[in-house]
């Protein structure tokens, strides 16, 4: 069964290095999210991209962060100067013609 | 706002009891109710997509309905075993077919 897979499992940065999250979303499908989980909090929506656009992006999705598709098969979360406060388990999921978003095991990210 | 809400936060059940645990949105603007089946190291699995009111939909053992008008869904095990311990998440799209405001999770443990 397909599935979406992400690389590295766990990184551990130094505060204000920069840091790249892959994800290989599942071949055919079409809308791309990545959300973030900060210990002992809610599951929260970070961006999603379609068309290879970014079509929805929440508050914390500032400046520091951007996403691309550079290969149409990778998908990349970029943090440009990690803080301590990016340490969280990042998610990628993605989405075909059905409403049900699948998602990757996850990046554990480590910010010292 | 939409703020999706799930209780309890935990439970320690004995194998073979049934249990079930509750997530509550709000009724107004609904669109779709989703279940993650989620153990540690492991990609959160979808359960259930819900979208229509007296939805009631069934995978081995678990069991989920939906209520759109007072803005609840509950999820059933019956017979728990070990391996069903996880952390069980739902989700609510802010809008058709976007980005997924999840509950916080009731994480349950099944003991032999």
């Amino acid at each position: 069964e397909p599935e979406v897979t992400q690389t590295p499992s766990h990184q551990v940065t130094q505060m204000g290095q920069e840091v790249i999250l892959r994800c290989v979303p599942i071949s055919n499908h079409l809308y791309f999210y990545w959300y973030r989980q900060i210990l002992g909090q809610k599951v929260e929506f970070l961006v999603s991209f379609y068309n290879n656009e970014i079509s929805e992006k929440s508050e914390i999705f500032d400046d520091q962060f951007s996403v691309e598709r550079p290969d149409g098969s990778n998908f990349t979360l970029k943090i440009r100067s990690t803080k301590l406060e990016d340490s969280a388990m990042y998610f990628c999921a993605s989405q075909g013609y059905t409403d049900t978003q699948y998602f990757g095991p996850g990046t554990r990210l480590t910010v010292l | 706002i939409l703020n999706v809400e799930q209780s309890p936060q935990s439970l320690h059940v004995q194998e073979g009891d049934s249990t079930n645990f509750t997530c509550s949105f709000p009724s107004s603007n609904f669109y779709a109710l989703h279940w993650y089946r989620w153990e540690t190291a492991k990609s959160p699995e979808a359960l259930f997509v819900m979208t229509l009111n007296g939805d009631e939909k069934k995978k081995g053992r678990i069991s989920a309905t939906l209520n759109t008008k007072e803005g609840y869904s509950y999820l059933y095990i019956k017979g728990s075993q070990p391996e069903d311990s996880a952390t069980y998440l739902c989700a609510s799209p802010y809008n058709q077919g976007g980005k997924l405001i999840f509950g916080q999770g009731t994480e349950l443990s099944v003991k032999p």
